[in-house]
């Protein structure tokens, strides 16, 4: 996964709690995006940007929050964190072209 | 909601034997790809095929697409144990934002060696 880093890999939340996923990448692209993970459910879009300073919501954009104030990095806060937010985050970024690279993910638990 | 279903949701095979993977969509599309997941790992990209293309190929790995049934499928030519993973399609849409992809819940590939 060369190119998109997140950080961090890992982390526990408790109710209520709030933090910030953070996305970095290295190759240049205009479009970056913010996926979860849940068992049996494939990957669903948060939220992604299609160039610094842009940021438009996806399919489950509810209790996220994102910003893109460089092109290379793009964040993902959680203002107040829910058990229902346990998951596996993804960030993946986009070239010219169809394809995305993606990040090796943020393991995160609410309890 | 999810654009792609993959069948089957899991596959356990030898090495040595095909993989065969399919994957249903619902909408139009412009493209269609293929994404591979080693356990506790990001995806990466395998192979894409656009909507007028029917058939594609890279090295192992075979890919066709049939617009008229709204289906694909991959196959993994002589398996390797390295190929156990997870296997998702993908689809960017046609006539709204293709750049974002909708993915599929994923067929898990065993291969035992």
């Amino acid at each position: 996964n060369a190119g998109v880093t997140q950080t961090p890999k890992f982390r526990v939340l408790k109710t209520g709690q709030s933090m910030t996923l953070l996305c970095a990448q290295d190759m240049n692209h205009e479009y970056m995006y913010w996926y979860r993970q849940d068992p049996g459910m494939g990957l669903r879009l948060i939220h992604y940007s299609v160039g610094e300073g842009t940021t438009a919501k996806g399919e489950v954009p509810d209790g996220y929050n994102v910003s893109r104030l460089k092109k290379q990095n793009f964040l993902l806060g959680l203002e107040s964190a829910a058990p229902s937010q346990t998951s596996v985050y993804f960030c993946a970024t986009r070239p010219p072209g169809d394809i995305q690279y993606f990040g090796a993910g943020t393991r995160l638990s609410v309890l | 909601s999810q654009q792609g279903e993959e069948d089957p949701q899991a596959l356990s095979i030898q090495e040595g034997e095909n993989a065969t993977m399919n994957c249903s969509y619902k909408t139009s599309i412009n493209n269609l790809q293929w994404y591979r997941q080693n356990s506790g790992r990001g995806l990466v990209h395998l192979i894409l095929i656009r909507s007028n293309e029917r058939e594609k190929h890279s090295g192992r790995l075979r890919v066709t697409l049939d617009t008229s049934k709204k289906s694909s499928s991959l196959l993994i030519t002589a398996s390797r144990a390295a190929d156990t993973a997870s296997y998702f399609c993908a689809t960017g849409e046609s006539g709204g934002s293709n750049y974002k992809l909708t993915f599929g819940k994923g067929t898990l590939l065993t291969v035992n060696p």
